[in-house]
C-alpha cells in the first residue's frame, strides 16, 4: 500500500536533547512538508520541500533543521533550541505542479520533552 | 489578520440536522481550497476539495466557493455522531510556493 510513514508514533525527550522524527513515503511524490500541531489549534508550517536537495523555511522554523537527501524521505531534527517542542508532528506529501493537488498526512509523532 | 479563519466552536447540531461550517481566507489569489478532518489525536484527512465558485457535492457534503467574498464552506447533511470531529479549511498559496495553509479549524459535536 502507498503512504506515508511517520516513526516512532510516541517519543519522549529530555530538554536539552536533539530529536530526529522519521518521515517516509513510497507515493513517489516530490513535495514534502512538516506541519506542528498544539492542542486546540491547527497545522502551523515548520518546513517544506518541493525537490529532492532544496527546502524552504515555513512560518515557525527556528529551532528546527530537515534534509531532503532522498526523495522518498524527509527528516525532520527538534534541536535544543526549539523553546517549546512538545507537540503533535505531521509529514505530508503532496505531488507538485498542480495547485489543485491537496496533501497526504502521515499518522504523525507524538513528542513530549521534559 | 490571520491568513485563514474559521471559527473554534464548538458547533453543536441533533443528529440528522445540517451542519454548516464556514471559512474565510486572505489570499485573494487562492485557486484551491480544502476541507480536512481530523479525529482527536489522529492526522487530518481530506473530504474535499474546491476550485471553482459555487457548490461541489460528495455524498452527504457539499462544499461551497465564494472568490470574491474570499469565503468557503463546508455542509454536511444528515449529520451523525461519527462526523463529531475537528475540520480544517486549508488555502493553497498563489505564490510559486503552494504552500498549504490551514485555518484553526471548527469542533463539530453531532449529539444523538
Amino acid at each position: 500500500d502507498g503512504g506515508i510513514t511517520q516513526s516512532p508514533k510516541y517519543l519522549f525527550r529530555k530538554e536539552g536533547q536533539n530529536v530526529t522524527l522519521s518521515c517516509e513515503q513510497n507515493l513517489n511524490h516530490d513535495a514534502m512538508y512538516w506541519y506542528r500541531q498544539d492542542p486546540g489549534q491547527g497545522l502551523r508550517l515548520i518546513y517544506y520541500s518541493q525537490i529532492v536537495n532544496d527546502f524552504q523555511k515555513g512560518d515557525i522554523a527556528e529551532g528546527y533543521s530537515v534534509s531532503r537527501e532522498k526523495k522518498e524521505s524527509f527528516p525532520l531534527t527538534v534541536t535544543s533550541a526549539q523553546k517549546n517542542p512538545t507537540a503533535f508532528y505531521l509529514c505530508a506529501s503532496s505531488i507538485q505542479g498542480p495547485p489543485n493537488s491537496p496533501l497526504h498526512f502521515g499518522n504523525g509523532t507524538r513528542l513530549t520533552v521534559t | 489578520q490571520k491568513e485563514v479563519e474559521q471559527n473554534s466552536g464548538p458547533l453543536s447540531v441533533p443528529e440528522g440536522a445540517i451542519a454548516s461550517l464556514n471559512c474565510t481566507y486572505s489570499d485573494r489569489g487562492s485557486q484551491s481550497f480544502f476541507w480536512y478532518r481530523q479525529y482527536s489525536g489522529k492526522s487530518p484527512e481530506l473530504i474535499m476539495s474546491i476550485y471553482s465558485n459555487g457548490d461541489k457535492e460528495d455524498g452527504r457534503f457539499t462544499a461551497q466557493l465564494n472568490k470574491a467574498s474570499q469565503y468557503v464552506s463546508l455542509l454536511i447533511r444528515d449529520s451523525q455522531p461519527s462526523d463529531s470531529a475537528t475540520y480544517l479549511c486549508a488555502v493553497k498559496t498563489s505564490d510559486s510556493s503552494y504552500k498549504l495553509i490551514f485555518g484553526s479549524g471548527t469542533r463539530l459535536l453531532v449529539r444523538p
